[in-house]
């Protein structure tokens, strides 16, 4: 079974300054990891994903992460936040060609200005 | 931009009484999916749906849970006989597929919240 960890619930950030939410996981098999964004009173939104290739994928709104096989890592990254930046985003793996996707608790990001 | 459309947006029910959550996905999509957050926290799989059957579903989507596509444009998820830990905002979403061609990137609709007294 996959599963999918972020062990922040929170992370603050001085706007202009780097960015990073952490996310693990845990999935048998080649793993597809996503990151999502979601605003408030609204649905989960795509940013970027990793399927194979380059271990940095870059998404959207500046938005990259990097793919870490050996920790079983993805971390979102961003070299310069923006108040707008503030939202809910998820970590979400499934296992290659599954089609159940799992979601992390969400890490809340506040950019502060 | 194409779009996930949910309807009703929010929905009042007493404990016990059945509940349909419509949804319409992407037109060119193969694969529809149901998921809940209850206290804008965690997003809980529920169950995949492809070519016409269910492909995957969690503990949670129990025997009082079904799904149906009825008309090729549908796609509504019933709660037979809701439960006070039932509410929560639930969200359909959809993916024109699977592997490296689809990758399983998500359409997520604005979500359908379900209160129940």
């Amino acid at each position: 079974a996959q599963s999918v960890a972020q062990p922040e619930d929170q992370v603050n950030v001085a706007e202009g300054n780097p960015l990073t939410v952490k996310c693990t996981y845990s999935v048998s098999g080649n793993p597809y990891l996503f990151w999502y964004v979601q605003y408030p009173n609204r649905g989960l939104q795509f940013l970027l994903k990793y399927i194979t290739g380059d271990n940095l994928v870059k998404g959207s709104y500046g938005f990259e992460a990097e793919f870490n096989k050996s920790q079983t890592s993805f971390h979102l990254k961003k070299p310069s936040a923006l108040v707008s930046d503030s939202a809910l985003y998820f970590c979400a793996v499934s296992r290659a060609g599954d089609d159940k996707i799992i979601f992390g608790k969400g890490t809340r990001l506040h950019i502060l200005p | 931009e194409p779009e996930v459309t949910q309807t009703p947006s929010h929905q009042v029910t007493q404990m016990g009484q059945e509940v349909i959550l419509r949804c319409v996905p992407i037109s060119n999509h193969l694969y529809f999916y149901w998921y809940r957050q209850i206290l804008g926290q965690k997003v809980e799989f529920l169950v995949s749906f492809y070519n016409n059957e269910i492909s995957e579903k969690s503990e949670i989507f129990d025997d009082q849970f079904s799904v149906e596509r009825p008309d090729g444009s549908n796609f509504t998820l019933k709660i037979r006989s809701t439960k006070l830990e039932d509410s929560a905002m639930y969200f359909c979403a959809s993916s024109p597929g699977t592997g490296n061609s689809g990758a399983n990137v998500l359409t997520f609709g604005a979500g359908s919240r379900l209160t129940v007294l």
